[in-house]
């Protein structure tokens, strides 16, 4: 069946950097483009950007640019996103799901369950 | 930008009513519309697309209509497992992506 699995939860200081790993089965991984959202506590769901599995090429929101970078692994079905210069306002479970491309570019019908990353001294 | 407004924030009704929630986009997004529900605890899941287009294995009572700037997501008979925050979304202009705000539905 169709997943996305993610890395397990973090835990970083201000400042640093947080990887984020999300690994597809189940499907052909290079036919979806992989999006990434993410959602503070008790907030709603802010979308930050898209990688394109086959040539790793990435658009980012405005409101990440310059600090997020999303790579991709196609040996081993796996596209990795990086956020760096976390502040506090940066906790929040990062969801990776998968889209296609074309005119239902936004239908995101699979997710993955989510990562947990908290920012804290 | 485009700006997704919600409302209500939040909506009660009763069990077997109907339930309606609205999205307004501050701009055209044609039908370029879906809908997400997120129960706690886990990641959302995508109810309709294309505006009217239930997902897979979505139910009947779900239905979406609207298009432009005014879309609305209906459940036709509310049961205790819709319990949930509801997100509309936006992907009318490649590759962005607008989620709004959510509108929490609860049971009276």
């Amino acid at each position: 069946q169709v997943q996305l699995v993610q890395s397990g939860a973090e835990v970083k200081k201000p400042g640093a950097s947080v990887i984020v790993s999300c690994t597809g089965s189940g499907y052909m991984f290079s036919a979806y483009y992989i999006h990434w959202v993410r959602q503070a506590p008790g907030q709603g769901l802010e979308w930050m950007g898209l990688i394109d599995p086959i040539d790793g090429s990435a658009t980012y929101a405005q409101n990440f640019q310059g600090r997020v970078s999303m790579t991709t692994d196609m040996s081993t079905n796996t596209v990795y996103m990086e956020l760096s210069s976390l502040t506090f306002e940066d906790t929040a479970v990062f969801y990776c799901a998968r889209g296609e491309g074309g005119i239902y570019y936004g239908r995101f019908d699979r997710w993955g369950p989510g990562t947990l990353v908290a920012v804290s001294s | 930008e485009i700006v997704m407004t919600q409302s209500p924030a939040t909506l009660s009704v009763s069990p077997g009513e109907r339930a309606t929630l609205s999205c307004r986009a501050s701009q055209s997004v044609s039908t370029k519309l879906a809908w997400y529900q997120q129960k706690p605890g886990q990641p959302p899941r995508l109810l309709i697309y294309a505006a009217s287009t239930r997902a897979t294995g979505v139910p009947a009572r779900f239905s979406g209509s609207g298009s432009g700037t005014e879309f609305t997501l209906t459940l036709s008979s509310l049961q205790s497992e819709d319990v949930a925050v509801y997100y509309c979304q936006e992907y009318n202009k490649w590759p962005s992506i607008t989620f709004g705000q959510g509108t929490r539905l609860e049971i009276k």
